[in-house]
């Protein structure tokens, strides 16, 4: 059973912070996801990794960065956080290849900027 | 950029009954169409998928219908039941196999005892 963990499930932190959320994934998948998850607006991808230190802008990278060190680690990194970046943040995984598409989540860690 | 629409946004239902949700794409290369639940305060999970090359998939009380034509996709529960209640999110991968998926807005089920 694949499992998908993230380092908080809650989290508050101050306007201009720099925040570190982290995921790991026991299943040796090459390809990790992190995602915001907002009301009315479903989950959209911020970064993801095809692999070790590689990684790709998904459809809203701006104010975030991640890094992928360890194939088994995916990291987001809020560089000076926002009250608008206060929001659901789901990491997931994936195993590439025919009929293995599906994406596994984590718990999803609420972050709250003030 | 590609999207996908899901509708309706929040769906009200007896017991008993059934529901459907319907999502609409907009890449032509898009060829898997997961569909995850998510219950309160717990991670997406994913409860059926359908590949292109395929019309209709169903498993138990849940079913899911493709039309590539018209690139629809749907997904029907029936004799619903409160543990059904759930929000759920319809996706599209994009651009053939980069892995990428596209969610929906999501709809949240409310089945009524």
């Amino acid at each position: 059973d694949v499992k998908v963990t993230q380092s908080s499930r809650y989290l508050v932190k101050r306007t201009g912070e720099k925040v570190f959320l982290e995921c790991v994934q026991d299943m040796d998948h090459e390809n990790m996801f992190w995602y915001r998850q907002d009301p009315g607006l479903g989950l959209r991808l911020i970064y993801f990794s095809y692999d070790v230190k590689m990684k790709e802008k998904g459809d809203i990278p701006e104010g975030y960065s991640v890094s992928r060190e360890k194939k088994e680690r995916f990291s987001l990194i809020l560089e000076s956080a926002s009250t608008n970046q206060t929001s659901m943040y789901l990491c997931a995984s994936r195993e590439p290849g025919q009929g293995t598409e599906t994406q596994y989540f984590g718990p999803g860690t609420r972050l709250l900027v003030l | 950029g590609e999207n996908v629409e899901q509708h309706p946004s929040t769906l009200s239902v007896q017991e008993g009954d059934s529901a459907v949700i319907k999502c609409t794409y907009s890449d032509s290369a898009s060829n898997y169409f997961p569909w995850y639940k998510q219950e309160l305060g717990k991670r997406p999970q994913l409860i059926i998928d359908i590949r292109s090359n395929v019309g209709e998939k169903k498993d138990q009380r849940i079913a899911v219908t493709l039309n590539k034509t018209a690139k629809h996709f749907s997904l029907h529960i029936t004799e619903t039941q409160p543990e059904d209640s759930a929000v759920y999110f319809c996706a599209a991968s994009l651009g053939g196999n980069t892995g990428k998926l596209i969610f929906g807005q999501g709809t949240t089920l409310q089945v009524k005892p």
